[in-house]
């Protein structure tokens, strides 16, 4: 089935570093979605990109984050700077449209900040 | 706002057993409910969804009905086998803000062979 990848899989960084998590979404989806998982926590959804705007995003998505599509390539989640607690799995998902209609996920990029 | 309970966290079964995890929801109007399977390294993918009253969702032999009354999609399965084991998360689309998905917390079921 459809494939959403996500460079890197694991990222080490130390805190008030710059990081950029990518994500290569299913060809002809136009919606994208990043998401946080803490260790033995639930999924918790950051943000909804849309025509190259942020459509929607939770109180975790913090200002130190930003995401963008330049020109139809990855879609990017930036976080400059880093803090302990975005030590997370970060999964990026793609839609061909919303609501009822199903996410791919790829399978995620481990980030620890130090 | 929006939320999704699951009530079991782990989940122990030998094989062929019957499974049930439990979802409840909390969402104004008709949300579409979901249930997703996450395997270890990847990342959760659709088992099936429901978007209206006693619709019923399946695969893989999994089911679950919408139930309104209820506010719930419990999750059923006959008899599991190993290759069942997993982390299942009941998720719902609100119908007024469809943007994002709700999760609740995963089970994480482990099937004994």
């Amino acid at each position: 089935g459809p494939k959403v990848l996500q460079i890197p899989s694991h990222q080490i960084i130390d805190m008030g570093q710059m990081v950029t998590l990518n994500c290569d979404p299913v060809s002809n989806h136009l919606y994208f979605y990043w998401y946080k998982q803490i260790l033995g926590q639930q999924m918790e959804f950051l943000v909804n990109f849309y025509n190259g705007k942020v459509m929607e995003k939770s109180k975790l998505f913090k200002d130190q984050f930003s995401v963008e599509r330049p020109d139809g390539s990855y879609f990017t989640l930036k976080i400059q700077p880093t803090a302990l607690e975005d030590s997370a799995v970060y999964f990026c998902a793609s839609s061909r449209d919303w609501g009822v209609y199903e996410q791919y996920f790829g399978p995620g990029t481990r980030l620890t900040v130090l | 706002g929006d939320s999704v309970t699951q009530t079991e966290g782990q989940v122990a079964l030998s094989e062929e057993d019957f499974l049930t995890i439990h979802c409840n929801y909390s969402a104004s109007g008709y949300p579409t409910l979901f249930w997703y399977v996450q395997y270890p390294g990847e990342g959760p993918q659709l088992l099936f969804r429901a978007s209206r009253d006693k619709e019923k969702g399946s695969s893989r032999g999994f089911e679950a009905t919408y139930d309104k009354g209820t506010t719930s999609f419990h999750l059923r399965k006959a008899s599991v086998q190993e290759s069942d084991s997993a982390v299942y998360y009941c998720a719902l689309s609100a119908d007024t803000n469809a943007y994002k998905v709700i999760f609740g917390k995963g089970t994480h079921l482990h099937v004994l062979p």
